[in-house]
C-alpha cells in the first residue's frame, strides 16, 4: 500500500511548455484533489474529482486541466506554462467523502522559468 | 464554507501541553471542524476532526465549544517533531475534497 504517490519530485519547464504532473492511488479512494502551495501560504484547490470520469473546479484552477479516466489516477496538465505556476503542487485523495480525512502526495516541486 | 482565524503563530515548551486556537464562528449546522498539519514543506497530514463532541486519537484532542463557533486542538505533550504549521478548516464532509487551507498557525516547539 503506497498511499498517494506523485511524480515527478522535481521540475523545471521553460515557459510556454506542457506537461503532465502524475498523480496515483493505491487505496481505492474515490475522491482525489490537486492543491497548489506557494512559498509561505497555504494550499489552494485547484481541482477535484469525486469519482472517475467526474471533475470540478476549485479556488485557482485557469492553466490547469484535469481528467479522471480511472480510480487510481488523477492527472494535472499545464497546458502552457508560466512563471506564476512556480509552485509545490500536492495531490490528495480520501475514500469516505473526505469523512475521515485525506492523505496527501508528498508534492511535485515544480519552476517556471 | 465557513471560514477560520488562527494565531498566525505560536510558541510550547516541549513536554507541554500545546493549545492552538481556531474561531469559525459563521459555521453551520452540518459543516465538521478539521485540523491537518504540514510538517516541513511535506504534504499535509490529517489530525482529527469533529461534529460537536470533544474528540480524541492517538494524536490529539479537539475541544469544540458549545456554540462551536471556536476550537481548540490540544497535542498533549509536544515534541520537537510536532513543530509545523497546523491549519483548522472547516467543511461539509461531502464537499468532496474542496478543502480549504487558509494560512494556518505555525507552532514552534522549543526545547
Amino acid at each position: 500500500n503506497a498511499g498517494v504517490t506523485q511524480t515527478p519530485k522535481f521540475q523545471v519547464l521553460k515557459t510556454g511548455q506542457s506537461m503532465t504532473l502524475q498523480c496515483a492511488q493505491d487505496m481505492n479512494h474515490e475522491y482525489m484533489s490537486w492543491y497548489r502551495q506557494d512559498p509561505g501560504m497555504g494550499l489552494r484547490l485547484i481541482h477535484y474529482s469525486v469519482g472517475a470520469g467526474i471533475t470540478d473546479q476549485g479556488e485557482v484552477p485557469n492553466g490547469y486541466n484535469v481528467s479522471r479516466s480511472t480510480t487510481e489516477d488523477f492527472p494535472l496538465r499545464l497546458l502552457s506554462a508560466a512563471p506564476s505556476q512556480t509552485s509545490v503542487y500536492f495531490c490528495a485523495s480520501s475514500y469516505s467523502r473526505g469523512w475521515d480525512g485525506y492523505t496527501f502526495g508528498s508534492g511535485t516541486r515544480l519552476t517556471v522559468v | 464554507d465557513a471560514k477560520t482565524t488562527q494565531p498566525p503563530s505560536m510558541d510550547c515548551a516541549e513536554g507541554r501541553a500545546a493549545n492552538l486556537p481556531c474561531n469559525h464562528s459563521t459555521i453551520s449546522g452540518n459543516e465538521y471542524v478539521y485540523w491537518y498539519r504540514q510538517i516541513h514543506s511535506q504534504g499535509p497530514q490529517y489530525i482529527i476532526h469533529g461534529l460537536k463532541n470533544n474528540e480524541t486519537n492517538e494524536m490529539a484532542s479537539l475541544i469544540i465549544t458549545e456554540d462551536r463557533k471556536s476550537s481548540t486542538l490540544i497535542l498533549p505533550h509536544a515534541t520537537l517533531r510536532d513543530t509545523a504549521v497546523y491549519y483548522c478548516i472547516v467543511s461539509y464532509p461531502s464537499n468532496t475534497g474542496k478543502l480549504i487551507f487558509g494560512q494556518g498557525t505555525t507552532l514552534q516547539v522549543k526545547p
